[in-house]
């Protein structure tokens, strides 16, 4: 069965610093990873999904996957308390996705 | 579009008793899925369906659960009888393909077994 790892934090950035989530995976075979943000007491959101190795930019956030390592990672820029929120990794697979539980992300002003 | 739309957004209910959670997908997507997430567990795929077929339902947990699709508008996910443990978020989401299509999530429901 497909596992997919996160701290669980939390994980405290000062505002306007870059925060940066791990994620690891268990399925050499995976191809795509999916990054979703969840603000407490609401549905789950998608940020940006990657499925080539190497980094994909969109606007403050940067996904960066390294299959060998079977690791996948969100940057985030420029840090701001509207950021604080819990994020959850995802494996995609033909089966759907497999999430992890979440690293909770807390920006301090 | 008005989004994902589920209800009832609590039900607190008692061992025993049916539960019906119920679901209407983005008009146009041929995706559904039914998620619950707990503290212990995070959120898992239930089950999911492809032009109202059932497709995978691998991650129901036992047979007191089930879900319908009657048509492409309407789901519905059945507990029979709850138990305490059931207590969890229980998301219904849409997509219009399959991945990497975007998954869109509904508000939830937040059930409690007591």
């Amino acid at each position: 069965q497909k596992e997919v790892e996160q701290n669980s934090g939390p994980l405290s950035v000062p505002e306007g610093a870059i925060a940066s989530l791990n994620c690891t995976y268990s399925d050499r075979g995976s191809q795509s990873f999916f990054w979703y943000r969840q603000y407490s007491g609401k549905s789950p959101e998608l940020i940006m999904f990657i499925y080539s190795n190497g980094d994909k930019e969109d606007g403050r956030f940067t996904a960066q996957l390294n299959k060998a390592s079977q690791y996948v990672s969100l940057l985030i820029r420029d840090s701001q308390p509207s950021d604080s929120a819990t994020y959850l990794c995802a494996d995609g697979g033909a089966d759907g996705l497999t999430f992890g539980k979440g690293t909770h992300l807390i920006i301090q002003p | 579009d008005a989004g994902v739309i589920q209800s009832p957004r609590h039900e607190v209910t008692e061992m025993g008793q049916e539960v019906t959670l119920r679901c209407k997908p983005i008009s146009g997507h041929d995706y559904l899925f039914w998620y619950r997430q707990t503290m212990m567990r995070g959120l898992e795929l239930l089950i999911y369906f492809n032009n109202n077929v059932p497709i995978d339902d691998s991650g129901m947990p036992e047979d007191r659960f089930s879900a319908k699709m009657p048509n492409a508008s309407f789901s519905t996910l059945k507990i029979q009888p709850s138990e305490p443990r059931d207590s969890a978020v229980y998301f219904c989401a849409s997509s219009r393909g399959t991945l990497p299509d975007t998954q869109y999530f509904g508000p939830g429901t937040r059930l409690t077994v007591l």
